[in-house]
């Protein structure tokens, strides 16, 4: 069974650009969460999507957004990229229900702005 | 406000020795706790979750709802235990988890 995939694993930018992060989550999972993980603040909530529709979303700006396909297939789009933007993505998935049922994380895409 | 604090970033112990690594959250509701482990060049995976009470690869971890604390804890170290470990909290049917900063735990031979 395969795990949850993020692609690409590696992305470089420049400030100013903008960048689009993909996740294909467990087969028959259908809720897909983001986070955000630094060496200075961790990992921090960005939103989570369930059947194309986002539930919850965390404390960060506009530029950052995401969207869910029918096959529960993610994206995030970060646009106006800003150095303090580098940082590894993770996507996760589960089945369904609540946080408290765990989730499955991918290796993440590590984005560096430059 | 939800909020883990893991107070030791750093911690070394010997191979043989018990491990105790520390989670306080703060959390107005009926918390879902979670530990999360990243070994080296490895993803983030589930270690154990309170909800299970269970045991995996010899941690427990006890919710200690009065002092607002779930330790995780092994008796005996292991070398392969050496890994970035995250405390995790949720609210129940919440769709997010909150993290603490995390502990780097080294096991030395």
């Amino acid at each position: 069974k395969a795990g949850v995939t993020q692609t690409p694993r590696y992305l470089i930018k420049t400030r100013g650009q903008q960048v689009t992060l993909s996740c294909s989550p467990i087969s028959g999972h259908r809720s897909v969460s983001w986070y955000q993980q630094t060496p200075g603040q961790g990992l921090q909530f960005l939103f989570e999507y369930f059947s194309e529709t986002q539930r919850n979303k965390g404390n960060f700006p506009g530029r950052f957004s995401g969207r869910q396909f029918s096959n529960s297939r993610s994206e995030m789009n970060v646009s106006t990229l800003e150095l303090g933007d580098s940082a590894l993505y993770l996507c996760a998935s589960k089945l369904t229900g609540g946080a408290e049922y765990g989730y499955t994380f991918g290796s993440g895409t590590r984005l560096t702005v430059v | 406000a939800q909020r883990v604090t893991q107070p030791e970033k750093l911690l070394s112990v010997f191979k043989g020795a018990p491990v105790e690594l520390k989670c306080n959250y703060s959390y107005s509701g009926s918390p879902e706790l979670f530990w999360y482990v990243q070994y080296s060049r490895q993803r983030l995976q589930l270690l154990l979750r309170h909800i299970s009470r269970e045991s995996i690869k010899g941690f427990t971890a006890d919710l200690n709802k009065g002092e607002t604390s779930f330790h995780l804890k092994k008796p005996f170290a292991q070398e392969e235990d050496s890994a970035m470990y995250y405390c995790a909290l949720s609210g129940r049917g919440a769709q997010k988890l909150v993290f603490g900063q995390g502990t780097r735990l080294t096991i030395n031979p």
